[in-house]
């Protein structure tokens, strides 16, 4: 069975900085590309970060390039969400997903609340 | 950039009733769409990609169709489990990706 277990989100001071972990179990995680989605609270479902099997490639929303960094430890199974210069906006439930394109399995999410 | 439009954004119906729900693309996604279901407090849960293919163990009641930027997805008789909100996403415009606003199912 395919679990995805997020973890790393809190409370956390805007301008802060908070990184994001998302192990992998059941299922041959270097051979699979993954995702980061957001949802905001009582809104819709955000596409935030994307990475290759490898981690050769990375793809970023626009509301987060330059801010954000995604990553990979295919030796831990888990991937990475770096969030830095971290604004009200922010806040949202992460999600980290299989696959690129279309997203066939999800975790449970982790809560940021990005609040002074 | 693709912009991804659902309609309704609510919608009430009853268990048997037959539902459909349509999403609309700012541009051609030549197919690249996909659904998904969430339910309160959950993740969300792939249903149909590449506009009419289902994911592993979803029930057939729910069907997709459409082409260039108007798809939608059907659901035949609905059944109790099936109330959630629903979110149409493409992927033509790859590596960058967008999801509509979701359909709220509700019960009558």
């Amino acid at each position: 069975e395919v679990q995805l277990l997020e973890s790393g989100g809190g409370l956390v001071q805007p301008g802060g900085s908070l990184r994001l972990s998302c192990v992998a179990s059941g299922f041959t995680f270097d051979t699979y590309a993954m995702t980061w989605v957001r949802q905001a609270p009582g809104r819709g479902l955000e596409w935030v970060s994307g990475m290759s099997v490898t981690g050769d490639r990375t793809y970023y929303a626009d509301s987060v390039k330059g801010r954000f960094a995604i990553s990979r430890d295919n030796s831990k199974n888990t991937l990475y969400l770096q969030l830095n210069t971290l604004t009200a906006e922010d806040t949202a439930i992460y999600y980290c997903a299989t696959r690129l394109y279309y997203f066939d399995n999800w975790g449970q999410g982790t809560l940021v609340t990005v609040s002074s | 950039d693709i912009q991804m439009t659902q309609s309704p954004s609510s919608l009430s119906a009853s268990v048997g009733d037959r539902v459909t729900i349509t999403c609309r693309a700012s541009q051609d996604i030549s197919n690249d769409l996909a659904w998904y279901q969430q339910k309160p407090g959950k993740a969300p849960k792939l249903l149909l990609y590449a506009t009419s293919r289902l994911d592993s163990g979803v029930p057939s009641r729910f069907s997709g169709s459409g082409s260039g930027t108007d798809y939608t997805l059907t659901i035949s008789s609905l059944q109790p489990e099936d109330f959630a909100t629903y979110y149409c996403q493409q992927y033509s415009s790859t590596p960058v990706y967008s999801f509509a606003q979701g359909t709220k199912l509700e019960i009558k």
